[in-house]
C-alpha cells in the first residue's frame, strides 16, 4: 500500500533552531506539495514541484523556509531560524499530474511543529 | 475575500441523518473539483472528486458541482460515527500551474450514536 511518509512526526524547539523536515512521495508521483495547516489559517500551500524542479514557492516566507528535492525520493523543508508563530502541523502531498490537472493528492501523516 | 468559502461549522448530527456540506468559490478557471475527508491528528484523504459540473456517486457519499453558481455539495447519506471528521472542499484550474489546489478551510462533523 503505497504512501507518503513524513519524519519526524512530532518535533519541539526552541526558537532560532534551525528545523528539517523530510519527506518521501510516493514512487512515480511528478508532483510534491508542502503545506501547512493551523487552526486560524486552515492549509495553506506553502511551495510545490514537478518533476523535481520547483514551481511555485510563493506561499513561503522566503528569509527564513526553504524547500528542496534533492532527488525524487526525498524533498525536505527546512526553517532556519524558527520562530513561536512556525508552529503548525506540516503536510506534504504527492500526486500525479496528466497533461490537465492534478486529478489526486495524497497527503503524508504530516510533522506536528511546536517552537518555544 | 478567500477565493474558496467554506463554513466551518462545527456541525453536529444524530446518526442516520443526511448531511450536508457546501463550499462557494470565485473563480471561474475551477475545474477540478474534490473533497477531502481529515480525521483528527491525520493528514487528509481524498474521499471523491468531479470534473467540471455534474453529479458524482460513491456509497453513501454524492458530490454535487454547480458551476453556474460555484457552489459544491457533498451529501452523506445514513451518516455513521466513523463519518465524524473535518471535510475539505479543493478546487484546482487546468491551466499552466496544473496540480495547485485551492482549499477551504473545512468543516468539522460529529456524527452523535
Amino acid at each position: 500500500d503505497a504512501r507518503v511518509t513524513q519524519t519526524p512526526r512530532h518535533k519541539v524547539t526552541e526558537m532560532g533552531q534551525e528545523v528539517t523536515m523530510r519527506c518521501q512521495p510516493i514512487l512515480g508521483h511528478n508532483t510534491v506539495f508542502w503545506y501547512r495547516q493551523t487552526m486560524m489559517q486552515g492549509l495553506e500551500l506553502l511551495a510545490y514541484f514537478r518533476n523535481r524542479a520547483p514551481l511555485d514557492d510563493s506561499g513561503m516566507p522566503k528569509d527564513r523556509f526553504s524547500a528542496e528535492m534533492p532527488d525524487a525520493t526525498l524533498a525536505t523543508l527546512k526553517i532556519q531560524p524558527s520562530e513561536p508563530r512556525d508552529s503548525a502541523v506540516y503536510f506534504c502531498a504527492s500526486g500525479l499530474v496528466s497533461a490537465r490537472a492534478l486529478e489526486t493528492q495524497y497527503f503524508g501523516p504530516g510533522t506536528r511543529l511546536l517552537v518555544l | 475575500q478567500k477565493e474558496v468559502e467554506q463554513d466551518p461549522g462545527p456541525l453536529s448530527v444524530p446518526e442516520g441523518a443526511i448531511v450536508s456540506l457546501n463550499c462557494t468559490y470565485s473563480n471561474s478557471a475551477f475545474q477540478y473539483f474534490m473533497w477531502y475527508r481529515q480525521y483528527s491528528r491525520k493528514g487528509p484523504e481524498l474521499l471523491m472528486y468531479t470534473y467540471s459540473s455534474g453529479n458524482k456517486e460513491d456509497g453513501r457519499f454524492t458530490a454535487q458541482v454547480d458551476k453556474s453558481s460555484k457552489y459544491i455539495s457533498l451529501f452523506i447519506r445514513d451518516s455513521q460515527p466513523s463519518d465524524s471528521a473535518t471535510y475539505l472542499c479543493a478546487m484546482s484550474a487546468v491551466n499552466t500551474n496544473a496540480g495547485k489546489s485551492t482549499f477551504g478551510d473545512g468543516t468539522t462533523l460529529t456524527v452523535k450514536p
